[in-house]
């Protein structure tokens, strides 16, 4: 099966600027989060959806990240405008609903972002 | 909130060795769940492992178990056998509050020589 597809691999943007990840999850997954993982900690929760409502967005810095999953299949996470702090890989993973248990949650590869 | 610790910042193994990663977490939730993850170089997350809170029996999968001490509130991983391949980031993982989220430890970098 298909796994979790992200794009772009890797990007380099100035301060100031915005960007824009993508995030395909694996087929028939209605549950979607995206993670930030900064250089030497461990991956971050920012959102979760279920199909194409958000179940969790409490540590996601609202005033410049937004996150959107339209018909519930794939995700667009958007920094507008980057600080040096976003510098990060930022996951998306997918998983079947349910209320514990690995449900098949499966990472993408990520998207390594500079922030320069 | 539940927090998870993983104290080995850095662990060396010789091939064909078993190896041990701790890892311990604090959440008052009776129900929770743990994973382990592999990430190597290249960036993306691999499942590993996983154990709930209620399972009787420790969890095995291939050369990975899981040393489940629920009184300690410990989960370390271990590989038997290890190989080159082995080498790169592990994450232990608790997912807990009836939710999917997944909190994670700083992680332990594990190098297999030969």
């Amino acid at each position: 099966e298909a796994g979790v597809a992200q794009s772009p691999r890797y990007k380099i943007i100035e301060k100031r600027q915005s960007v824009a990840f993508w995030c395909n999850p694996i087929s028939g997954h209605a549950t979607l989060y995206w993670y930030q993982q900064i250089l030497g900690q461990g991956p971050k929760l920012l959102i979760q959806f279920q199909n194409n409502g958000v179940v969790d967005d409490s540590q996601l810095p609202k005033d410049r990240f937004s996150a959107e999953r339209l018909k519930g299949v794939d995700s667009t996470l958007k920094i507008q405008p980057a600080k040096l702090e976003d510098s990060a890989v930022y996951l998306c993973a997918s998983s079947l609903v349910g209320s514990q248990g690995n449900y098949g949650y499966t990472f993408g590869s990520g998207t390594r972002l500079t922030v320069v | 909130a539940q927090k998870i610790t993983q104290t080995q910042p850095g662990m060396f193994v010789q091939e064909k060795e078993a190896v041990t990663l701790d890892c311990t977490y604090d959440t008052s939730d009776p129900s929770y769940g743990l994973f382990w993850y592999k990430q190597p170089s290249s960036g993306e997350m691999i499942f590993l492992i996983y154990q709930g809170s209620y399972d009787q029996q420790n969890a095995t999968e291939g050369r990975y178990s899981l040393n489940f001490q629920k009184a300690r509130k410990s989960a370390n991983l271990v590989i038997s056998a290890s190989q080159l391949g082995d080498s790169a980031m592990y994450f232990c993982a608790a997912q807990t509050g009836g939710g999917n989220k997944l909190t994670f430890g700083t992680g332990t970098q594990l190098k297999v020589e030969l």
